[in-house]
């Protein structure tokens, strides 16, 4: 069965500071992977998208993520954080074999202290 | 503007009650989702619907239902036989294998 992991249910970091959030996922096949945001309330957003090609890829908001197929990861990482980016983040994976339903992982909390 | 809208944002039941969460979009997105979001659970995919009259059982459909009558709508029925129906549900939409997601309902229990 196709599993999304993000071993880190929350993290702090300082503003300005370097920022990577951890995903694994089990899959069969290439996977269609993605990276949302959530702020308390709200729905979620797209931060960025892996299908296929370059396995670095660049999103919104200074975000960017690298496809690992070796170690089955799709690590979110940004240069320095901004205390905007305090909110959940969710890594998301795609299944072609099972009505392409999408798999989500528990989720991350970020803190970023002033 | 394209989107996904989801109505009420917040929703009270009393106990004994069927209710019913709307999600409409105007994507022209063939498939559509219901999650529901508890905290430190992350998303559980509830139902889905590939095309207009069809739909799937999800990871935990017991106690909701749902309906695709048109391919703009997709209510779900939060029905009495869910016993711990609080949560934060969301829909979504998706074409091309990229989900859209509407901003939430959020039900509680009188």
């Amino acid at each position: 069965a196709q599993s999304v992991t993000q071993p880190d249910i929350h993290i702090t970091v300082s503003e300005g500071a370097s920022l990577e959030l951890r995903c694994n996922y089990s899959y069969g096949a290439t996977p269609y992977l993605f990276w949302y945001v959530q702020s308390p309330g709200q729905g979620l957003q797209l931060l960025l998208k892996y299908f296929s090609g370059d396995t670095l890829v660049q999103g919104i908001k200074g975000f960017e993520a690298e496809f690992k197929r070796s170690q089955s990861s799709f690590n979110l990482r940004k240069p320095s954080v901004h205390w905007s980016d305090a909110a959940e983040y969710f890594c998301a994976v795609r299944s072609s074999n099972t009505g392409n339903q999408f798999y989500f992982g528990t989720g991350t909390s970020l803190t970023v202290i002033p | 503007d394209g989107g996904i809208t989801q109505s009420p944002k917040y929703l009270f039941r009393k106990e004994g009650q069927n209710v019913t969460l709307s999600c409409e979009q105007n994507l022209n997105h063939d498939a559509m989702y219901w999650y529901r979001q508890d905290p430190g659970q992350g998303l559980r995919l509830i139902y889905y619907s590939q095309i207009v009259n069809d739909f799937q059982k999800g990871d935990i459909a017991e106690g909701y239902s749902v309906s695709r009558e048109k391919k703009e709508s997709f209510p779900l029925t939060v029905t009495s036989a869910q016993k711990n129906p609080t949560a934060f549900y969301l829909c979504a939409s998706s074409t091309a294998g990229l989900p859209h997601f509407g901003d939430g309902t959020r039900l509680s229990i009188l």
